[in-house]
């Protein structure tokens, strides 16, 4: 079975802080995303990655950075984090290879609170 | 008007009952279609692929409909543990995927 795994399910921040959240993926997937969910807003994509080091804006990329130096691991970076940054973060992978056409796992998610 | 949407719902049914979901997309150059299942302060999970041809896995149905450009989702005979948020979800670009917000179900016994 895939498994992501992502660094902390609960996460508290001040205004302003660093954050970091680290994805980890086990099946040699080629694909990585980061999404927020929020009530009433959906799956919002922020950033996505084809391969090593390489990365492509989301839908919402304002305020995020990435950073994918190995293949398992796709870190999502907020540099000044701000209240409206609280969420709940998804990492998943996927692959061209996989039988199932590009299917997403998803991580377990970090609920992020930035106060 | 969003790429992908859903009726969010809530849809309310009792055991036993038979209920559909429909989602539409705007883009007609989408290429894969699915349904993922979604548990309160869970992760998505894979529910189905939508293919062209529909498909069936014991009590669910899932049909694409290209040319009015929507997806559907039949849950026959519900069960209690059917309760949890459904999300269509389209791929345009190989490998990325647009989601709809999802449509919550509440089968009650």
């Amino acid at each position: 079975d895939v498994k992501v795994t992502q660094s902390s399910r609960y996460l508290v921040k001040r205004t302003g802080e660093k954050v970091f959240l680290e994805c980890v993926q086990d099946m040699d997937h080629e694909n990585m995303f980061w999404y927020r969910q929020d009530p009433g807003l959906g799956l919002r994509l922020i950033y996505f990655s084809y391969d090593v080091k390489m990365k492509e804006k989301g839908d919402i990329p304002e305020g995020y950075s990435v950073s994918r130096e190995k293949k398992e691991r796709f870190s999502l970076i907020l540099e000044s984090a701000s209240t409206n940054q609280t969420s709940m973060y998804l990492c998943a992978s996927s692959s061209p290879r996989d039988g199932s056409t590009d299917t997403q796992y998803f991580g377990p998610g970090t609920r992020l609170t930035v106060l | 008007r969003k790429e992908v949407e859903q009726d969010p719902g809530p849809f309310n049914v009792p055991e036993g009952a038979t209920v559909a979901f429909n989602c539409t997309y705007s883009n007609s150059a989408s290429q894969s279609f699915f349904w993922y299942r979604q548990d309160c302060r869970k992760e998505p999970k894979l529910l189905m692929s939508v293919y062209s041809s529909g498909n069936e896995d014991g009590r669910f149905t899932a049909q694409l409909n290209r040319a009015s450009q929507y997806i559907s989702l039949l849950i026959r005979d519900s069960k209690l543990s059917d309760s949890a948020t459904y999300l269509c979800a389209v791929n345009t670009n190989a490998g990325k995927s647009t989601f709809g917000d999802g449509t919550t179900l509440t089968v009650k016994p």
